[in-house]
This record gives C-alpha cells, structure tokens and sequence, in this order.
C-alpha cells in the first residue's frame, strides 16, 4: 500500500539552528500539507501546497518557516532558526485530488525537539 | 480561533460498551467531515468519513451521525474494544486544508 515517508524520525537540534524535515508524499498525489502536534494536543495545520507554490498557510507559519518541493518526489519543510517552542510532531500529508473528496494520508511523523 | 471544537478530551469505557464523541464547527462552507484515529508515535489514519449531505454513515462498529442545523457532528463507536483505545480526531475541510478537533483520548478497559 502506498504511503507518505518522512525523514528523520526524531532530530535533536540546539536553539537557533536551522532545520530541514522531508518527506515523500505518495506518487501520485498532487496536494501536500505539513502539520504539528505539540506533545498530547492538538494537530495543527501550518501549510498547504499545490503546483509548486503554497496554497494556504496559517499563523504559525511565520517568515522561520518555508517548504519546497526540489524535485519530483521530494517535500520539504524548513525552519530557519529553530525555537524552543518549535519543538513537536512534524506530519506531512499528501491528498490526491482537492476538492475535499479524498482522504488526507499522513506520515508517521518528524519529531523535532529543540535544546 | 478554534474551527472545530470537541468533547470529551478522554475518554473510559469497559469492554463491549459503546464510545460516543462530539465535535461542533462553525464555518459553514465546511463540507467534508472526517474522523482521524491515531496510535501512540503513529500518524493520524482516516477512520470514517461523511458530507453534509447524509444524516448518518455507518462502517462496521463506527457511525457518524451528523446534524447539519446545528453544526455538529458524532462519532459512535459500537461494542468497543481494547484495540479501540487510541486518540480519536474529528476534523472538518475547508477548500485547501483540514481543521482538527483536539482529540479525544479514548481508553477500552478489558
């Protein structure tokens, strides 16, 4: 069964770094998403994207945060200069189609935690 | 600003029993309501689904019951079992994301 692969499972950075999480949605999907989830709460989205450019993006993806898509497989989100409080479960999600008819898969997660 | 709200944030129920969780919402343009279910170090799954259109959907043990009027929208888990106990997720989709609940912990005491 196909599905979404991220790397790594768990980075240990020290306050300030920068950091890069991938992912590699599933082939033949043409949306993808990144979420967090601070430990026990709630997941949260942070952005969405299709045909290489953002879609939509909430609060918490402020001027730290970007993603590409550098290839034909890859995801990925960059956080430029870590925080202590960006430390969570980094999911990254892919979905066929848009218009809300397809199910979200989701990666097993990125956990991040920032020294 | 909190898109979906949901209750309990835990969740215990014996074996056999029945686990129901509510979730409201309040954007209107809303119109794909999904229940994730998600296992300790594991990503959220789709458990079930529905669209405003239907009133009820029923997959094995998992129904949906969903009232459009009100916003709201349920999750009931039938005959429960201890493979049940996870963090369970209501989630409502807006045109290019998926807002989430907070998630109920629910725990299947054998």
């Amino acid at each position: 069964e196909p599905e979404v692969t991220q790397t790594p499972s768990h980075q240990v950075t020290q306050m300030g770094q920068e950091v890069i999480l991938r992912c590699v949605p599933i082939s033949n999907h043409l949306y993808f998403y990144w979420y967090r989830q601070i430990l026990g709460q709630k997941v949260e989205f942070l952005v969405s994207f299709y045909n290489n450019e953002i879609s939509e993006k909430s609060e918490i993806f402020d001027d730290q945060f970007s993603v590409e898509r550098p290839d034909g497989s890859n995801f990925t989100l960059k956080i430029r200069s870590t925080k202590l409080e960006d430390s969570a479960m980094y999911f990254c999600a892919s979905r066929a189609d848009r218009a809300n008819t397809g199910e979200l898969f989701f990666g097993e997660g990125s956990r991040l935690t920032v020294l | 600003q909190q898109q979906v709200k949901q209750s309990p944030q835990s969740l215990i129920v014996q074996k056999g029993g029945i686990s129901i969780i509510n979730c409201a919402y309040e954007n209107t343009a809303f119109d794909y309501f999904p229940w994730y279910q998600q296992f300790p170090g594991k990503g959220p799954a789709l458990l079930i689904a529905i669209r405003p259109d239907v009133s009820e959907k029923k997959e094995g043990r998992f129904t949906i019951s969903f009232n459009k009027s009100a916003k709201q929208f349920s999750l009931h888990i039938m005959d429960s079992q201890p493979g049940d106990s996870a963090t369970y997720f209501c989630a409502a989709s807006g045109a290019n994301n998926l807002f989430f609940g907070t998630g109920t912990r629910l725990t299947v005491i054998p």
